[in-house]
């Protein structure tokens, strides 16, 4: 079982629509969780952090369920440009005390018109 | 514009040439990373430095070989790659790598695309 695992889409949606993506971790000493965006052959961009009473960006919303080890990013009136990949991130302490960072194989979606 | 600034943008090399690829970030972020992305995979991560000291190699092959000559610069020296090496090459920095939290954010720059002949 991989350590972070996504859907890896790709997720068509139309322009204005509501699109939720969940991410599953199997380490349960994950502390910090995050939602990267990559647009495409570019790099990785935070899109925002993930808090225990979840939290909202403008049309963003993530949530984390520590109980069932997953965490989601809801996108509510998608827009053409949210088309791209979005990575999940989980941050864990890992041997010797280091920062074990893991992504998730990313989900795609393309916003159509 | 990202605050990690990686050159070249994009290098074609031959599998006896000797390159580098070059990292520079200006937040006073004292853990640098390297990072390889195959299309349409995740990143995966080959090494980091914390406060210029290397910390984690992840058993990648020596010819990659990292240098950190200062908390502000990040090297990659290639030498006699493979085809298969051809990739996205990313560097990133972060406020500090040891930390019982594990809350630091990345921050990545642009990218490295390499071609291996």
């Amino acid at each position: 079982r991989k350590e972070v695992e996504q859907d890896p889409g790709p997720f068509n949606v139309p322009e204005g629509a509501t699109v939720a993506f969940n991410c599953t971790y199997s380490n349960s000493a994950s502390q910090s969780f995050f939602w990267y965006r990559q647009d495409c052959r570019k790099e990785p961009k935070l899109l925002m952090s993930v808090y225990s009473s979840g939290n909202e960006d403008g049309r963003f919303t993530a949530q984390l369920n520590r109980a069932s080890q997953y965490i989601s990013l809801l996108i509510r009136d998608s827009k053409l440009s949210d088309s791209a990949t979005y990575l999940c991130v989980v941050n864990a302490v890992g041997p010797g005390g280091y920062q074990k960072v893991t992504f998730g194989t990313g989900t795609k979606l393309q916003v159509i018109p | 514009d990202t605050e990690v600034t990686q050159t070249p943008k994009h290098l074609v090399m031959g599998m006896t040439n000797k390159k580098s690829l070059k990292c520079e970030q200006h937040m006073g972020h004292r853990a640098m990373y390297w990072y390889k992305q195959k299309a349409k995979k995740p990143p995966e991560l080959m090494f980091v430095y914390s406060y210029e000291k290397l910390s984690i190699n992840e058993s990648v092959p020596s010819r990659f070989s990292p240098e950190c000559p200062n908390s502000s610069l990040l090297n990659l020296h290639l030498h006699a790659l493979q085809p298969e090496d051809s990739a996205l090459y990313l560097c990133a920095s972060s406020q500090v790598y040891l930390q019982g939290s594990g809350a630091n954010v990345l921050t990545f720059g642009a990218g490295s695309r390499l071609t291996v002949l």
